[in-house]
């Protein structure tokens, strides 16, 4: 079965502190894709990154990285010196080639002044 | 920059109503869906469509219908909305399925009472 977990349902933190979002996902098949949005107080999903299951590099964006490892079916979201505005749910989502998108429950992140 | 509209971000209808939320996508992409995001249980599927005048079942179908008449818009219709209906509704698109992003809309908050 595809699932994915998100266990931190809720993570609060001070402005300016590191934090790291997980995500764990199941999955048999060895091709599979890994995304993360990011949804703001206005609702809308806003497309973070996406991974293929053979591209095992860690990528940095900005204050943003990921860390993807397969080994341990992790695919984690570090936000480097927070921000007020990161203040969002972060959903983690796990698919496949023409099948539709297995999300997870989400994380709400509040970033504290 | 793909650009996902919805026609309403909020809206509140009676119980027993009929309700269209409309989707409109810019980027001439094959495949639209409509989610529905309650707290606790994240996204869940309800339909999608992959062509013009295509559909299928998501999760949770029941109590939905949807409607694909041109390749940009996709309507989601409630034939007589029950208060379990009450939630933030989102529509998606995406070029191909599963192995690429979709973009999603800004969502529409439905009150049913």
């Amino acid at each position: 079965a595809q699932k994915v977990t998100q266990a931190q349902t809720e993570i609060s933190v001070v402005e300016k502190e590191d934090v790291t979002l997980d995500c764990v996902y199941e999955t048999r098949d060895t091709t599979y894709y890994l995304f993360w949005y990011k949804q703001p107080p206005s609702g809308e999903l806003v497309f973070l990154i996406r991974r293929n299951s053979f591209d095992e590099q860690n990528e940095i964006s900005g204050r943003y990285s990921w860390n993807f490892q397969k080994s341990t079916s992790s695919f984690n979201f570090t936000i480097t010196a927070s921000q007020v505005v990161d203040s969002a749910v972060y959903f983690c989502a796990l698919s496949f080639y023409g099948q539709n998108f297995v999300f997870g429950p989400g994380t709400r992140l509040s970033v504290l002044p | 920059d793909v650009k996902v509209t919805q026609s309403s971000r909020y809206l509140v209808k009676r119980t027993g109503e009929k309700v269209f939320l409309e989707c409109v996508q810019d980027m001439d992409h094959e495949n639209m869906f409509w989610y529905r995001q309650d707290p606790g249980l994240g996204l869940r599927l309800i339909y999608f469509s992959y062509d013009v005048k295509m559909k299928e079942k998501g999760d949770i179908p029941e109590g939905y219908s949807v409607s694909r008449e041109k390749k940009e818009r996709f309507s989601l219709i409630l034939e007589s909305a029950s208060t379990n209906q009450t939630s933030m509704y989102l529509c998606a698109s995406s070029l191909v399925t599963g192995e690429v992003e979709q973009y999603f809309g800004p969502g529409t908050r439905l009150t049913v009472t």
